[in-house]
């Protein structure tokens, strides 16, 4: 068990749908990164936070959209839902500091179908 | 831009055998280099962390190298068991924390 925990496990959404995606993050764990992972594929980057702040962001339209709270759990919003986003929505966390490794430590994910 | 290729995309060996998983990437400035396994339908369980300056990391059964100057890591399986059966992705890291992962090996060991 990593300590990242995800919510839900699974969601139905038509097209145009809106959805939010929950992570909480490993204790201690200052950074959080969300990541899609098409089947049969790697997982790709969305973006990263750290400290509330958005500070990294891959190859992803504006609809694709998250927050990092003082807690520093996270969400991801995705509005007007495409087919092409059912996927599986992996969360991450590390200690983004002197003393961290860069480990990435993942969730269980979310699985997203869109109809 | 990072590209990361993994090879062979499926593998299929007999209990005991050793065995060699590959991931080439085209940009050596790496930060770090990370392999996971993934059971189907699951999220990424780490297995090995390499920092840029080192040459190679073990855990148990599990050995990965690093050689940034061919821009090659490989995952070397000792002993292989039915339940090393997964998905094993390599992922290279920049300093702020993003991954660029391959598509993955699936491994497949029968008794």
């Amino acid at each position: 068990e990593t300590g990242v925990t995800q919510s839900p496990t699974h969601l139905i959404k038509t097209r145009g749908q809106q959805v939010t995606l929950r992570c909480s993050s490993q204790s201690g764990h200052n950074t959080v990164s969300w990541y899609q992972q098409a089947l049969g594929q790697g997982p790709q980057f969305i973006f990263q936070y750290y400290r509330e702040e958005e500070n990294g962001r891959g190859n992803f339209p504006p609809r694709f959209s998250g927050l990092q709270f003082p807690n520093y759990s996270s969400e991801l919003n995705v509005n007007a839902l495409e087919l092409d986003d059912s996927a599986l929505y992996l969360c991450a966390s590390k200690d983004y500091g002197a003393g961290g490794t860069g480990e990435l430590f993942f969730g269980e994910g979310s699985r997203l179908t869109v109809l | 831009k990072q590209e990361v290729t993994q090879i062979p995309a499926a593998l299929s060996v007999p209990e005991g055998e050793n065995l060699v998983l590959n991931c080439s990437f085209t940009d050596s400035a790496i930060y770090n280099l990370q392999w996971f396994r993934q059971d189907p339908g699951k999220g990424l369980t780490s297995l090995l962390l390499i920092q840029s300056s080192q040459r190679e990391q073990t855990s148990g059964r599990l050995n990965a190298s690093l050689d940034k100057s061919s821009g090659r890591s490989t995952l070397y399986i000792a002993a292989s068991q039915p339940g090393d059966s997964a998905t094993y992705l390599c992922a290279l890291g920049t300093s702020y924390g993003k991954l660029t992962f391959g598509q993955g090996t699936i491994l497949t060991v029968h008794p």
